[in-house]
């Protein structure tokens, strides 16, 4: 069956630290990968995809994400946390014919100052 | 986000009544996904519409639930006889076109509340 898991349900990072939001996969074709980030009361903003070719991808706001196929992984990462990066994070998973996306659970991340 | 409208923000409604829940998509786009988020879970696919037709509603209840997106105005996702469990934020997506969720936007979502 298709399913994303996101291992992590919330993660606390101080602000100036590094961050990484793990993402597995599994899904039976090639897969499209997305992260989007969910503010408080706001829908989703894509913050990168992964498609095809290069499998580091930079995204917005500082974000890059590294699809590893042996692993079945997609992680987020960010070298330095900024307090307004708080927010729900979520991978997501769909084919190329752009139907249904296939969401994670999503991970919380708080920022500590 | 900008340009994916939904309303409204918040919709109360007793058990046994009907919520209807709207979205205008993009300018441009005729593509609408509607996706139900449930208290900490990820978000689920219910329907993808395009003008006039139903693409796909393997996502949605088969009872209660309907959802249009007719030639003019706004998609339309409707819940007859709304139970407790039906509380949850209903968001919509539009897209261009079907090829692809590259250009896929989100709407603010709506929150329905079931009493």
């Amino acid at each position: 069956a298709q399913s994303v898991t996101q291992p992590d349900i919330h993660i606390t990072v101080s602000e100036g630290a590094s961050l990484e939001l793990r993402c597995n996969y599994s899904y039976g074709a090639t897969p499209y990968l997305f992260w989007y980030v969910q503010s408080p009361g706001q829908g989703l903003q894509l913050l990168l995809k992964y498609f095809s070719g290069d499998t580091l991808v930079q995204g917005i706001k500082g974000f890059e994400a590294e699809f590893k196929r042996s692993q079945s992984s997609f992680n987020l990462r960010k070298p330095s946390v900024h307090w307004s990066d708080a927010a729900e994070y979520f991978c997501a998973v769909s084919n190329q014919a752009g139907t249904a996306l296939i969401f994670g659970k999503g991970t919380t991340l708080s920022v500590s100052s | 986000n900008a340009g994916v409208m939904q309303n409204p923000r918040h919709l109360v409604r007793r058990r046994g009544q009907e919520a209807r829940l709207r979205c205008s998509p993009m300018k441009g786009h005729s593509h609408v996904y509607w996706y139900r988020q449930l208290p900490e879970e990820g978000l689920k696919f219910m329907v993808y519409l395009q003008k006039e037709n139903i693409i796909d509603e393997s996502g949605m209840p088969k009872e209660r639930f309907s959802a249009e997106f007719p030639k003019e105005g706004p998609s339309i996702l409707r819940i007859q006889q709304v139970v407790r469990g039906d509380s949850a934020a209903y968001f919509c997506a539009s897209s261009p076109d079907g090829t692809t969720n590259e250009k896929l936007f989100f709407g603010s979502g709506t929150q329905l509340s079931v009493l």
